[in-house]
């Protein structure tokens, strides 16, 4: 079927740390890849997308490459901040219309 | 442009209710997704409508189901509540149409059923 999944956490790093969130999807299909963003108390934000391989999405220093050979969609950033503390959704598109199949989150502490 | 709206924003039922939640899309978008969101489960997606017509539909039982209006508001209805339907409920919105993939989350609805 179509799944995703996401690294587990939650992830600890200092501030000013390099950041990977490891995402891999079922190949099936030809889905739309998005990395959602949710704060406490907030629902998601949309932080980047990728609609075919190859593609790099990226938004406020976060960056993911659509990586069909290996069906994966890791979240990178150089630096993170504190700010940046949240947990993280990979999620892909199934089937036709815009139903969504989210990862399980990966929650980040950004330490000082 | 006003985000997604949901409301109310929390709600405390008791098991055998029934509850309705709303949701107000961004302007000029015409399809609306509802997914359910527990620590257990995680993101489950409900059903989307777009132009009044459901177009797809996750695998929850019958109690859930939902509308939605000509100006594109939708509403969920969960009926004979359950425990276990205690969730954060959200709704996404977006332009619709066969390729529009770009969802917009509203703050959500907390539904606590005792």
């Amino acid at each position: 079927g179509n799944s995703v999944t996401q690294m587990e956490g939650p992830v600890t790093l200092s501030e000013e740390a390099f950041l990977t969130i490891n995402c891999t999807y079922t190949a099936t299909g030809y889905p739309s890849l998005f990395w959602y963003v949710q704060y406490p108390g907030e629902g998601l934000q949309l932080l980047l997308k990728a609609t075919k391989a190859d593609d790099k999405g990226s938004n406020k220093g976060f960056e993911a490459t659509y990586r069909k050979e290996t069906t994966s969609f890791h979240l990178e950033k150089g630096s993170v901040q504190v700010s940046d503390s949240a947990v993280y959704f990979c999620a892909r598109t199934t089937g036709g219309g815009n139903k969504l199949t989210f990862g399980t989150g990966t929650q980040l502490k950004v330490e000082l | 442009k006003a985000g997604v709206t949901q409301t109310p924003r929390y709600l405390i039922k008791t098991r055998g209710q029934q509850v309705t939640l709303s949701c107000s899309p961004i302007s000029g978008h015409r399809s609306v997704s509802w997914y359910q969101q527990t620590p257990g489960q995680g993101l489950q997606f409900l059903f989307e409508y777009f132009s009044e017509t459901q177009r797809n539909k996750g695998n929850f039982p019958g109690r859930f189901s939902g509308r939605q209006f000509s100006n594109s508001r939708s509403e969920m209805n969960v009926s004979t509540l359950e425990l276990g339907d205690s969730a954060l409920y959200l709704c996404a919105s977006s332009l619709g149409g066969t390729y529009s993939y770009e969802q917009y989350f509203g703050p959500g609805t907390r539904l606590t059923v005792t």
